[in-house]
């Protein structure tokens, strides 16, 4: 089985630039999650799918963040115009869905590692 | 509301010694709690999942963690550390729709 695809890892921008990530999650799976993890904190949840609905954006910046999922597969976040303190890794994780009143077990992508300058 | 807690931030084992990473819990509904952890550069690997079945929940790499409600605690052990343990760990607690993270605790294995 296909893990959640990310890209690109690596991305070096300077501040006021703009940038995109992508996510491809596990097939089948209903929801969809972006997570923000700078150095030494733990992940904190940007954005949250359901389908093609937005469950949960409470965290997402909206003056300079934006996510979309099309079709309920793919997604992209993306920030503009980035900030020094947007530096970390973005996380995409994707799990089956609510059952039974739990979210589902969480499955990671390798995330992808943003430096702005 | 839910909450996590792990308690130390940084936590150095010599390598045969035992692993006691210490994670609280807040809740107002029964929990389900979660370990991952996430070796360097990638993402984050689930180690193991309390969904209120067993107490005492075993998961991958000889890793256990016990639910404690009186205390409400979930910390994670494991008897003997290999060097390939070192990672960041990190607790989480899971409702309907939102998981909440901790801050992680980074493992250091000392030959």
């Amino acid at each position: 089985e296909a893990g959640v695809a990310q890209s690109p890892r690596y991305k070096i921008i300077e501040k006021r630039q703009s940038v995109a990530f992508w996510c491809n999650p596990i097939s089948g799976h209903a929801t969809l999650y972006w997570y923000q993890q700078i150095l030494g904190q733990g992940p904190k949840l940007l954005i949250q799918f359901q389908n093609n609905g937005v469950v949960d954006d409470s965290q997402l910046p909206k003056d300079r963040f934006s996510a979309e999922r099309l079709k309920g597969v793919d997604s992209t976040l993306k920030i503009q115009p980035a900030k020094l303190e947007d530096s970390a890794v973005y996380l995409c994780a994707s799990s089956l869905g609510v059952t039974g009143g739990f979210s589902g077990e969480l499955f990671f992508g390798e995330g992808s590692r943003l430096t702005v300058l | 509301a839910q909450s996590v807690t792990q308690l130390g931030s940084h936590v150095s084992v010599s390598e045969g010694a035992l692993v006691l990473l210490r994670c609280n819990y807040s809740s107002s509904v029964p929990p389900y709690l979660f370990w991952y952890v996430q070796y360097p550069n990638q993402g984050l690997q689930l180690l193991l999942k309390y969904t209120s079945a067993a107490t005492l929940v075993k998961g991958i790499n000889g890793f256990e963690a016990e639910f404690k409600k009186s205390e409400t605690s979930f910390h994670l052990t494991k008897p003997s550390a290999h060097m390939s343990d070192a990672a960041e760990y990190f607790c989480a607690v899971a409702g309907t729709y939102k998981y909440i993270f901790g801050t992680g605790t980074r493992l250091k294995v000392l030959a």
